[in-house]
C-alpha cells in the first residue's frame, strides 16, 4: 500500500513568488493535516480536512496560505506570497479517523530566499 | 495550547546502551492519546506508538518500551540495546482537546555510534 506522498521534496524560492506544495494521502483516509516545522522549533499543526472540507484551520498563518482538498483526495497549500519566514519543512498526514495514528509523509522542505 | 516538553535536546550513545526520551505533557483532559513519532534521516515520521489516557500499563515492543506515568504526566520511551539504526529525531506527541490534531514537542536527536 502506498504512503503518504509529497511533492516536491525540495522547494527553493524568492521572496514574493508563489508556491504550490501537493499532497496524496492514503487511499481511503478521509482525515488529511498539513503541520509545518521551522527550524529549531516543534512541528506545528496547520490544518485539518475531513474529505473536502476544512475542519479546523486555526494554525494557519495567515491569508498567504491557502489549503484546498477538491474531491477530497489529494490536497495543495499554496503560498502566496512567499515570505522568508515561511520557510521550514511542511509535513503532510492522513489517517482513517481521529484520534488515531497519522501516518505522515517525507515533508517538503521549503526555502525562501 | 497544551505543552508536550521533550526537555532533552541531544543524546549520544554508543551501540548496545540502554537509552531514556523523556516526554512530560499538560492536559486539563480526562481522556487523550499520546503519541511517539520518529524521524529517521529519510525524513519521513513514522509511527511508533499511541496510548490512551485510561491505559496506564507500561507497553513493550522489542527493544521498545514506553513508560506512562500518569501522576506525573510523563511517557517516557527507552531504547534497549541501542543500535546504530536508532539514530534518528524522536518526537513525542498528544493530541489536542477536540482529537483533530497533534501537539507536537520539540524532538530529541538520538545518535548512536558504533
Amino acid at each position: 500500500e502506498a504512503g503518504v506522498t509529497q511533492f516536491p521534496s525540495h522547494s527553493v524560492i524568492e521572496k514574493g513568488q508563489t508556491v504550490t506544495l501537493r499532497c496524496d494521502p492514503i487511499s481511503g483516509h478521509d482525515n488529511l493535516y498539513w503541520y509545518r516545522r521551522v527550524m529549531g522549533k516543534e512541528i506545528k499543526f496547520l490544518l485539518h480536512f475531513v474529505k473536502e472540507s476544512k475542519q479546523d484551520e486555526s494554525g494557519m498563518p495567515n491569508n498567504r496560505f491557502l489549503a484546498e482538498r477538491t474531491g477530497g483526495t489529494y490536497s495543495t497549500l499554496k503560498v502566496q506570497p512567499a515570505e522568508l519566514e515561511d520557510s521550514g519543512v511542511y509535513f503532510c498526514a492522513s489517517s482513517q479517523s481521529t484520534r488515531t495514528e497519522a501516518f505522515f509523509g517525507q515533508g517538503t522542505r521549503l526555502t525562501v530566499v | 495550547a497544551q505543552k508536550v516538553t521533550q526537555a532533552q535536546t541531544e543524546i549520544s550513545v554508543v551501540e548496545k546502551e540502554d537509552v531514556t526520551l523523556d516526554c512530560v505533557y499538560e492536559t486539563r483532559d480526562t481522556t487523550y492519546y499520546l503519541f511517539w513519532y520518529k524521524q529517521p534521516p529519510s525524513g519521513e515520521l513514522v509511527f511508533l506508538i499511541r496510548r490512551n489516557s485510561f491505559d496506564e500499563q507500561n507497553e513493550i515492543s522489542g527493544r521498545y518500551s514506553w513508560n506512562f506515568q500518569k501522576s506525573t504526566s510523563s511517557f517516557n520511551f527507552t531504547i534497549t540495546a541501542s543500535q546504530v539504526v536508532d539514530s534518528a529525531v524522536y518526537f513525542c506527541a498528544r493530541d489536542n482537546q477536540a482529537g483533530t490534531a497533534l501537539i507536537f514537542g520539540k524532538g530529541t536527536t538520538l545518535s548512536v555510534s558504533s
